[in-house]
């Protein structure tokens, strides 16, 4: 079966601009996860969906960083006024209902702003 | 300090060598671990889940030592394609799957 999408792959902003970053997850997965993962660091965890509900925002970096998931599936996350700092790739990982051990990732949005 | 901390390496290492990757980790809460790989500009892909008992699968084995906070990973008879970036993973004491990842070691294997 397909695995978990995002897009776009790749995306150039510049600074003070808008973004918006989609994640497609496995059909039926109930938890969603979102990362950042700058260069030549490990991912760090942004925020927890669990269906449409958003349980754990801990990881978002400031209030211009802002994710939903409104029918338990498609989730968005929106940069606002984006920073150069903002530079990384986002990545979406997604679990069924009673899974633990494997996150499944999506391949990632590098995000580039000049 | 980082929740969980790696050597980020390089480790080059020749075609056959064995090769053993160390992590630690802060949070004593922790419950699981893993070790995920992660290809150059690829996504992170599970390579295997760390038990206390210790856990083979083929040339890898994963060790955890929970009273020494230390997790480890040996890789025997080294092949080219096991080139690429190992992620130390802890589940940060949260039962919600959310993981937390060291800032990864780069392995190198040439010929």
């Amino acid at each position: 079966g397909a695995g978990v999408s995002q897009s776009p792959r790749y995306k150039v902003a510049k600074r003070g601009q808008d973004v918006a970053l989609r994640c497609d997850p496995i059909s039926g997965h109930v938890s969603l996860f979102w990362y950042q993962q700058a260069l030549g660091q490990g991912p760090e965890f942004l925020t927890y969906f669990q269906n449409e509900a958003q349980l754990d925002k801990s990881g978002l970096p400031s209030d211009r960083f802002f994710a939903e998931r409104p029918e338990g599936s498609v989730s968005t996350l929106k940069i606002q006024r984006t920073q150069q700092e903002d530079s990384a790739v986002y990545l979406c990982a997604s679990l069924p209902a009673g899974g633990y051990n494997e996150q499944f990732f999506g391949p990632g949005t590098r995000l580039t702003v000049l | 300090r980082k929740e969980v901390e790696q050597d980020p390496g390089p480790f080059n290492v020749p075609e056959g060598a064995t090769v053993a990757f160390n992590c630690t980790y802060s949070n004593s809460a922790s419950q699981s671990f893993f070790w995920y790989r992660q290809d150059c500009r690829k996504e992170p892909k599970l390579l295997m889940s760390v038990y206390s008992s210790g856990n083979e699968d083929g040339r890898f084995t994963a060790q955890l030592n929970r009273a020494s906070q230390y997790i480890s990973l040996l890789i025997r008879d080294s092949k080219l394609s096991d080139s690429a970036t190992y992620l130390c993973v802890g589940d940060g004491s949260s039962n919600t799957g959310k993981l937390i990842f060291g800032q990864g070691t780069t392995l190198q294997v040439k010929p």
